[in-house]
């Protein structure tokens, strides 16, 4: 099982860009989810998905989109790159909401 | 919304000695995860907790879930240099899955 995959791994966009972050996992899980990890701040929720075909806001979604179509993935799209959405970025997976949480490797994002 | 505060932000110890993170919510929470994230790498399941009350232990770490469900603690007994890492709680409030982080405590420990 490769649980949850990410790519790109590291990426570097200038200010304006559009760009999608891809989300795969092969578990089998409903509920699918993006955080960003900034220095001091700790994870914040972007998005979140408890199952295709569903999507919600998290803590943070302004210039995030998000969709669902299938359950196996869940990209993260950026609209307009701003350089405060430079981050770490993860997807994470579980079978439910209340589950632990399978994370990804994240994608190192620099927007310049 | 619903908030996760995590404290201390950072902890520095020497080998040995105890550590311990507190975690408090702004709501009463359905469950409490815990997380380690060791530098580089991602975050990775500890354990979780639901029951008021609830204390659980792994090996040299305990972890104790408040009786009204606002606040936790995590309690590493004689740290080791591979504790190194940054130590998340999560709550989840209500049934929307919803699940919300604390800031991290990064623990660093000195040989």
């Amino acid at each position: 099982n490769a649980g949850v995959t990410q790519t790109p791994k590291f990426q570097v966009l200038k200010t304006g860009q559009s760009m999608t972050l891809q989300c795969a996992q092969d578990m089998n899980h409903e509920y699918m989810s993006w955080y960003r990890q900034d220095p001091g701040m700790g994870l914040r929720l972007i998005h979140y998905s408890v199952g295709a075909g569903i999507t919600d806001q998290g803590e943070v979604p302004n210039g995030y989109n998000v969709s669902r179509s299938t359950t196996e993935d869940f990209p993260l799209r950026l609209l307009s790159a701003a350089p405060s959405q430079t981050s770490v970025y993860f997807c994470a997976s579980s079978y439910q909401g209340m589950q632990p949480q399978h994370f990804g490797d994240g994608t190192r994002l620099s927007i310049l | 919304g619903q908030q996760v505060m995590q404290i201390p932000q950072y902890q520095h110890v020497q080998e040995g000695e105890d550590f311990t993170t507190y975690c408090n919510s702004s709501t009463t929470l359905s469950n409490i995860q815990w997380y380690k994230q060791r530098p580089g790498g991602h975050p990775v399941f500890l354990i979780q907790l639901v029951k008021s009350g609830e204390v659980k232990k792994q090996k040299r770490l305990t972890f104790q879930f408040g009786e009204a469900k606002k606040n936790s603690s995590l309690h590493i007994t004689a740290t080791q240099t591979t504790d190194v890492g940054t130590y998340f709680c999560a709550g989840n409030s209500g049934n929307t899955g919803k699940l919300i982080f604390g800031q991290g405590t990064t623990l660093q420990v000195k040989p």
